[in-house]
């Protein structure tokens, strides 16, 4: 079955405590992405990355990194969580960039105490 | 300025009937693409429909379609006969062909809410 799955679904971490969020994919998509969603802000990209070993900022960047090692997977790091970034993170991949549909991940929530 | 505007944060239907959520979009490239997801309680984002600006035919997918009017720049998602599932958050996105890089831009959605 075609599908992008992240782990872990729930997270709860403390200030400053680094995590990673993994995704994957099995579709052999070149483009994979990542976007945090908050109430009454829609989603909003953060990290893209077009191929293995190319990744580009989205519009809030700030206090996340990301790999592209390998093509099927796109860790999203936080280093040093705040409670700002608190939110629901989804993954997405498509086939390039001018792919007429993005497959998304079933999301992960974090909590930043 | 906001690339993806959805001006309704909700909306109410009853079941069998047909409603239509409201899309408008600014961009200066000629060659884009417009999608709308819905989003259940769950969680998940589901791709619903896809609409190209070069494409002449409004998109249409099952009981979805896209009224599209490329003049007004607006991408309205038209869901006939509304189901009990149908209940969920629907986000109009845009995708950008001629921009530097490429991002998939939401909009901030639409609750709808579908009553027996």
């Amino acid at each position: 079955e075609a599908q992008v799955t992240q782990n872990p679904r729930y997270l709860i971490t403390v200030t400053g405590k680094k995590l990673t969020v993994t995704c994957s994919q099995n579709m052999n998509h070149e483009y994979m992405s990542w976007y945090r969603q908050d109430p009454g802000l829609g989603l909003r990209q953060i990290y893209y990355s077009m191929n293995v070993e190319v990744t580009d900022k989205g519009d809030v960047p700030e206090g996340y990194k990301v790999s592209r090692k390998e093509k099927r997977n796109f860790p999203l790091i936080l280093e040093s969580p705040s409670p700002n970034q608190t939110s629901l993170y989804f993954c997405a991949s498509s086939y390039g960039q001018l792919s007429t549909e993005a497959f998304f991940g079933q999301g992960t929530r974090l909590t930043v105490v | 300025a906001q690339k993806i505007t959805q001006t309704q944060p909700g909306m109410f239907v009853q079941e069998k009937e047909a409603v239509t959520l409201d899309c408008t979009y600014d961009t200066s490239d000629p060659s884009y693409g417009l999608f709308w997801y819905k989003q259940p309680s769950s969680g998940e984002m589901i791709f619903l429909i896809y609409q190209g600006s070069y494409d002449q035919q409004n998109a249409t997918e099952g009981r979805y379609s896209l009224n599209f009017q490329k003049a007004r720049k607006s991408a309205n998602l038209v869901i006939s006969a509304s189901q009990l599932g149908d209940s969920a958050m629907y986000f109009c996105a845009m995708r950008e062909w001629d921009s530097g890089y490429s991002t998939l831009t939401f909009g901030k959605g639409t609750m709808l809410l579908v009553s027996p």
